[in-house]
């Protein structure tokens, strides 16, 4: 199993210009997220997605859109770029059978560096 | 609202030395708690986590935390540790009602000298 996987790894952007990040994940997990991470604050919650054609927003969901048409892929948008949103971006996953607090128990990609110029 | 705080940013320590990582939380009840580590260039991974029950919990790698209810604090440890437990550290906690999501700390970089 690869797990989560995400592409592209690396990408520079111009400042206006759009683009998606794609999250894929072979566990047949029912959530799945998308965190931003930049120095010395940690994680933060964008978007989030309890199941196939459901999305949520999380703590900083300004200036991204995110779609979940099948379960295994989880899409970020970035329709303007802007350099605040130059930033290291995880996928996530998880599943909430037989326990609701794994939920919590998250698996993540290896992450998308963007920087906007 | 949930909170975290991982009051050191940054830690060296000599490889076979103990380890211990600090973690504080705030939550009205007890939470559910985890540390995840992240290695360079890698997603995170869970280490341990703490659901109820015993206060002493065991990860993976060797690791173990202990959560403590007076002190709002879950503390990592490891009796020993390996050059290969350089990487950055995660303590996280998630409330126990159904709209709770995971909140992260800021994070503590582990450097192991040899």
């Amino acid at each position: 199993n690869a797990g989560v996987t995400q592409t592209p790894k690396f990408r520079v952007l111009k400042t206006g210009q759009s683009m998606t990040l794609l999250c894929a994940q072979d566990m047949n997990h029912e959530y799945m997220y998308w965190y931003r991470q930049d120095p010395g604050m940690g994680l933060r919650l964008i978007h989030y997605s309890v199941g196939e054609g459901t999305t949520a927003k999380g703590e900083v969901p300004d200036g991204y859109n995110v779609s979940r048409l099948k379960k295994q892929n989880f899409l970020l948008g970035l329709e303007s770029a802007a350099p605040s949103q130059t930033s290291v971006y995880f996928c996530a996953s998880s599943y909430s059978k037989f326990r609701r607090e794994f939920v919590y128990e998250q698996f993540f990609g290896p992450g998308t560096r963007l920087t906007v110029l | 609202a949930q909170s975290v705080t991982q009051p050191d940013i940054h830690i060296t320590v000599s490889e076979g030395a103990s380890l211990e990582l600090r973690c504080n939380y705030s939550y009205g009840a007890t939470p559910y708690l985890f540390w995840y580590v992240q290695s360079p260039g890698q997603g995170l991974q869970l280490l341990l986590k703490y659901f109820s029950g015993d206060t002493l919990v065991q990860g993976i790698k060797g690791f173990e935390a202990e959560f403590k209810r007076s002190q709002s604090s879950f503390n990592l440890r490891k009796p020993s540790v390996h050059w290969s437990d350089a990487a950055e550290y995660f303590c996280a906690v998630a409330g126990t009602n159904l709209a709770s999501k995971l909140t992260f700390g800021t994070g503590t970089r582990l450097q192991v000298t040899l």
